[in-house]
């Protein structure tokens, strides 16, 4: 079985503070690795899919990057505010089959 | 508006029942994807469908089963060989996982009493 971990599990941060995760990923067989942001009882939302290596994709404050040789990407987010607060899952994707999902970082912003 | 739909929210099941869950979408995905997660645990695949009338099993199949009849739909049920099916479970539908990622449901909360 596949496996995709993310780091740190969780995290707690003050406003304003800028944070980063990671989500490492089997290298081989590799198509896109996606993130995704959800909220307490919302649905998980689409925040970027990367495909190339040294792909860097940005969002407002929300920034990514990825290593596809190395297996790892990062997220980054800068200047955290209280909305930010949600957990951040990271996927794997291969050709033809089912993302595969890692645990998630879960972020807590205190204002 | 197209999107995915998930119901019920909240289920409650005695022990020894079957219980299904519906999913539907309209946006005239291909593959659609059964996940449920557990406290502390990611999201873990359950079953998917990339077509009608096909499906293929994920990592935790055992206890669970699903139809494919309709484009639209993919009920998933609980069966009482689950042994332990308290935990929330989440559909998805997608053109193409790997490029063009997922669209999720609001997902059902199941518990068994």
């Amino acid at each position: 079985i596949l496996n995709v971990e993310q780091s740190p599990q969780s995290l707690h941060v003050q406003e304003g503070d800028s944070t980063n995760f990671t989500c490492s990923f089997p290298s081989s067989n590799f198509y896109a690795l996606h993130w995704y942001r959800w909220e307490t009882a919302k649905s998980p939302e689409a925040l970027f899919v990367m495909t190339l290596n040294g792909d860097e994709k940005k969002k407002g404050r929300i920034s990514a990057t990825l290593n596809t040789k190395e297996g790892y990407s990062y997220l980054y987010i800068k200047g955290s505010q209280p909305e930010d607060s949600a957990t951040y899952l990271c996927a794997f994707g291969q050709a033809g089959t089912a993302l595969i999902f890692g645990k998630g970082t879960t972020l807590s912003v205190s204002s | 508006d197209g999107g995915i739909t998930q119901s019920p929210k909240y289920l409650f099941r005695k022990e020894g029942q079957n219980v299904t869950l519906s999913c539907e979408q309209n946006l005239n995905h291909d593959a659609m994807y059964w996940y449920r997660q557990d406290p502390g645990q990611g999201l873990r695949l359950i079953y998917y469908s990339q077509i009608v009338n096909d499906f293929q099993k994920g990592d935790i199949a055992e206890g669970y089963s699903v139809s494919r009849e309709k484009k639209e739909s993919f009920p998933l049920t609980v069966t009482s060989a689950q042994k332990n099916p308290t935990a929330f479970y989440l559909c998805a539908s997608s053109i193409q996982a790997a490029l063009y990622g997922y669209t999720f449901g609001s997902g059902t909360r199941l518990t068994v009493v």
